[in-house]
């Protein structure tokens, strides 16, 4: 079946700090790969995709490139701000369950000034 | 903001109440999904709509029944929930399509308390 692993967090780092999220993954098939973020006490918002090997994903400063080798999508960001505290999680979609979202367990991003 | 809004944004229930909750979207999707997120429990897929026909019912409860009257609209029916049963409940759309590069989107969820 499919899964996706992330670092546990929570992450603690200071402002202007390099974040790094691991992520890995297992799937059948050819996955497109997703990165989600969820602020508190808000919904998912999609962060950035990527759907083929070595595509890289970008938005608002982070970036994650799809490295079928490895089977990973790590997020990083050169330089965090204190409104990047959030949860995030990595997603992965196939063909299989009718293109189910499997997520892994989300990790959580505390940024302090 | 996403263009899927979800009612109520907070719901506190009884075990023996029946309420539904509301998921709209304005994005001129053809899927649509519900997704329940529990503490320290991955998101986890409920119920997949696309063009108004439900898909896939991920071995979800008969306490919770889903309505899709049609592609812009969808509910989740609650009734003899248990305290297990709270958490947020997540919907989320989709153009639909390609399966494996279709994105979906969320709204930003019901906070569900079963007392």
């Amino acid at each position: 079946g499919n899964s996706v692993t992330q670092m546990e967090g929570p992450v603690t780092l200071s402002e202007e700090a390099f974040l790094t999220i691991n992520c890995t993954y297992t799937a059948t098939g050819y996955p497109s790969l997703f990165w989600y973020v969820q602020y508190p006490g808000e919904g998912l918002q999609l962060l950035l995709k990527a759907t083929k090997a070595d595509d890289k994903g970008s938005n608002k400063g982070f970036e994650a490139t799809y490295r079928k080798e490895t089977t990973s999508f790590h997020l990083e960001k050169g330089s965090v701000q204190v409104s990047d505290s959030a949860v995030y999680f990595c997603a992965l979609r196939t063909t299989d369950s009718w293109g189910k979202l499997q997520f892994g367990a989300g990790t959580q991003v505390v940024v302090t000034p | 903001e996403t263009g899927v809004t979800q009612t109520p944004r907070h719901l506190v229930m009884g075990m023996t109440n029946k309420k539904s909750l509301k998921c709209e979207q304005h994005l001129g999707h053809n899927a649509m999904y519900w997704y329940k997120q529990s503490a320290k429990k991955p998101l986890e897929l409920m119920f997949v709509y696309s063009l108004e026909e439900r898909v896939e019912n991920n071995s979800v409860p008969s306490r919770f029944s889903p309505e899709c009257p049609n592609s812009s609209h969808l509910f989740l029916h609650l009734h003899t929930l248990q305290p297990e049963d709270s958490a947020l409940y997540l919907c989320a759309s989709s153009r639909g399509g390609d399966l494996r590069t279709d994105t979906q989107y969320f709204g930003p969820g019901t906070r569900l308390t079963v007392l």
